[in-house]
């Protein structure tokens, strides 16, 4: 039973290109979450999804970052126009969405953006 | 929002000491966890513990939730205990979901 798969697990990128960050959810889990980790900080909530649905996303930035976790395929975190303040770790979480109230949340591995 | 702080931020111990990290928050929550990022960045839960004490081999964590706060007790330390800990704090989101917000973290390096 694979966990949560992030691919890539590194990616660089010229300051104005494109950033695709990709999360594959544990088998059965409808719920994915996005977090960030900026350096020496601890992990802050982004965004939280459904199977096509945004649900929250007070923590995305206002420009440059969209998310989707389309129908099929894998939820995937999507930043425009990088710049060097977007170099950091980029979780993905996912949770089996059971309407329970104490959902445990799965980590992936994380995908480390550097921004050049 | 709510805050959480984790104390304290940096520790040194040799293997097989003992050490208490703390984790304080500022308001009510529906659950708390301890998690080990290890050098290589990956995230490992630890415990889920809204209230009371469990166990875990060398690891036992308590939260006391009326008194917000909740304690990581590693005992025996070893090599492969460095890294940094984090606790998060759970809150329910509207629309369903939980919402996890990260303390500070304490940076735990376990030397021979």
């Amino acid at each position: 039973n694979a966990g949560v798969m992030q691919n890539p697990r590194h990616l660089v990128r010229r300051r104005g290109q494109e950033a695709r960050l990709r999360c594959s959810p544990m088998k059965g889990h409808s719920h994915v979450y996005w977090y960030r980790q900026l350096p020496e900080e601890g992990l802050k909530f982004m965004v939280y999804l459904q199977k096509e649905n945004i649900i929250d996303e007070s923590g995305m930035p206002k420009e440059r970052f969209s998310a989707e976790f389309p129908k099929e395929g894998p939820s995937i975190l999507r930043i425009q126009q990088v710049v060097r303040g977007d170099s950091a770790a980029y979780f993905c979480a996912s949770s089996p969405g059971q309407g329970l109230a104490n959902e445990k949340l799965f980590f992936g591995s994380g995908t480390q953006l550097s921004v050049l | 929002g709510i805050q959480v702080e984790q104390s304290p931020p940096d520790l040194i111990l040799q293997e097989g000491a003992n050490s208490t990290l703390r984790c304080n928050f500022s308001d009510s929550v529906n659950n708390l966890q301890w998690f080990h990022q290890n050098p290589w960045g990956q995230l490992i839960n630890l415990f889920y513990i809204p209230s009371g004490t469990k166990q875990n081999g060398r690891l036992s964590a308590t939260t006391v939730a009326t008194e917000r706060y909740s304690l990581l007790y590693i005992s025996s330390s070893q090599t492969t205990d460095s890294g940094v800990y984090f606790c998060a704090v759970v809150m329910i989101l509207t629309g369903g979901g939980n919402k996890l917000t990260f303390g500070t973290g304490t940076q735990l390096k376990v030397e021979l």
